[in-house]
């Protein structure tokens, strides 16, 4: 079967940096993307990485270990804007299979 | 501007009824998707296309049915034979091949 796990939910404060763990089963694999979606919004896509290694973009980054089959996506200089639900999708041949979602809540 | 258009945004249906939930985009994708998201959890594929013509089966194809006759529309039928249809409906195009998908604003259909 195929599946992909992520902590429900992580909190944290303004300014702060949060990693959010993805590891995944499937029976084939073409790489790691993530996703956010803001409530009621559309998923957005934020990151690929299709080697091992981190791959950053301005604040967020996203590393992958195929050996570990586990991808993180971590936010630096947490802003109020980045909650969201934030999702880790592996792509098997020619589709995406999604995991259930991290919500992430920012305080200040 | 170039992207997905999915309409209607909400969309009421009564038990035992066919609805279909239109998807259009102006990206010239060759593939396109659909999703299903309930509350609290993860997008659940639908069907997919990668070209006209043709399309394959998601995960939860029961009590769906879609068509792609051109490449701008992936048009998606609700019908009655889908058990639990209230759920929010995510459109999502891409070129063949890309691992960034570009989604639609989707279509909250409920079921009274």
């Amino acid at each position: 079967g195929q599946s992909l796990e992520q902590p429900s939910e992580v909190t944290a404060v303004e300014g702060a940096i949060v990693q959010i763990n993805c590891t995944y089963q499937t029976s084939g694999f073409y790489g790691l993307s993530w996703y956010q979606q803001h409530d009621g919004g559309a998923p957005t896509f934020l990151s690929y990485n299709a080697l091992d290694g981190l791959e950053e973009t301005g604040r967020f980054s996203s590393f992958l270990s195929r050996s570990d089959s586990y991808g993180y996506l971590l936010l630096q200089e947490l802003q109020m804007k980045d909650s969201a639900s934030y999702f880790c999708a592996v792509r098997n041949t020619d589709k995406l299979i999604f995991g259930t979602g991290t919500r992430l809540q920012v305080f200040p | 501007d170039g992207g997905i258009t999915q309409s209607p945004k909400y969309l009421f249906r009564k038990e035992g009824q066919n609805v279909t939930l239109s998807c259009e985009q102006n990206l010239n994708h060759d593939a396109m998707y659909w999703y299903r998201q309930d509350p609290g959890q993860g997008l659940r594929l639908i069907y997919y296309s990668q070209i006209v013509n043709d399309f394959q089966k998601g995960d939860i194809a029961e009590g769906y049915s879609v068509s792609r006759e051109k490449k701008e529309s992936f048009p998606l039928t609700v019908t009655s034979a889908q058990k639990n249809p209230t759920a929010f409906y995510l459109c999502a195009s891409s070129e063949a091949g890309a691992y960034g998908y570009t989604f639609g604003s989707g279509t909250r259909l409920t079921v009274v």
